[in-house]
């Protein structure tokens, strides 16, 4: 079945820091990529996503490409906020209709 | 558009009794997951429907819990009876097909 492998957390660093935040699949076919926000207290939310083999997905200054010969989708960002400081989730979704598959999460806290 | 609705945001009860809780998907969405997350197990997925049509109930824990989702625009997950186990904070998410998933902000269930 599909699988989702995020590095593990927690991950702390410092403001203006360079973030990663690896993440590697395995799937049939040709999924839908997603990173997956969550700020303390809140349900999840969509951060980017990419849908098809080397697309670029981006949003507030975060970048994942899409890597189909690496089966990955590793996120990250050129200086960190604490505002940053949140759990991250890798997911994927099949193109048929059906379940998507989440990583475990990975925490983030950037310090001031 | 309101997002999903989750209701209620905070449930306290007594182990023993029976949970209800309430979920109304974005309109036009055509599947509906429902999600449990906690800080042991992470985010686990309970069961998903498609068009309304419980498709995969393998992730609900035992026959204590059951969902339904009578028409396109409510679902409900009841816990009966409720264990201080099941104490979690329960999401509700929908998505368009082949789109990424909007998720409502969670119940926290607490059973005493």
């Amino acid at each position: 079945g599909d699988s989702v492998t995020q590095m593990e957390g927690p991950v702390t660093l410092s403001e203006e820091a360079f973030l990663t935040i690896n993440c590697t699949y395995t799937a049939t076919g040709y999924p839908s990529l997603f990173w997956y926000v969550q700020y303390p207290g809140e349900g999840l939310q969509l951060l980017l996503k990419a849908t098809k083999a080397d697309d670029k997905g981006s949003n507030k200054g975060f970048e994942a490409t899409y890597r189909k010969e690496t089966t990955s989708f590793h996120l990250e960002k050129g200086s960190v906020q604490v505002s940053d400081s949140a759990v991250y989730f890798c997911a994927l979704s099949p193109r048929s209709a059906g379940k998507s598959t989440f990583g475990d999460g990975t925490t983030l806290t950037v310090k001031p | 558009d309101a997002g999903v609705i989750q209701s209620p945001r905070h449930e306290v009860t007594e182990m023993g009794q029976e949970v209800t809780l309430r979920c109304k998907p974005i309109s036009g969405h055509n599947s509906l997951f429902w999600y449990r997350q906690t800080m042991m197990r992470g985010l686990e997925l309970l069961i998903y429907f498609n068009n309304n049509v419980p498709i995969d109930d393998s992730g609900m824990p035992e026959d204590r819990f059951s969902a339904k989702m009578p028409n396109a625009s409510f679902s409900t997950l009841k816990i009966q009876p409720s264990e201080p186990r099941d104490s979690a904070v329960y999401f509700c998410a929908s998505l368009r097909e082949r789109h990424e998933q909007f998720f409502g902000p969670g119940t926290r269930l607490t059973v005493l």
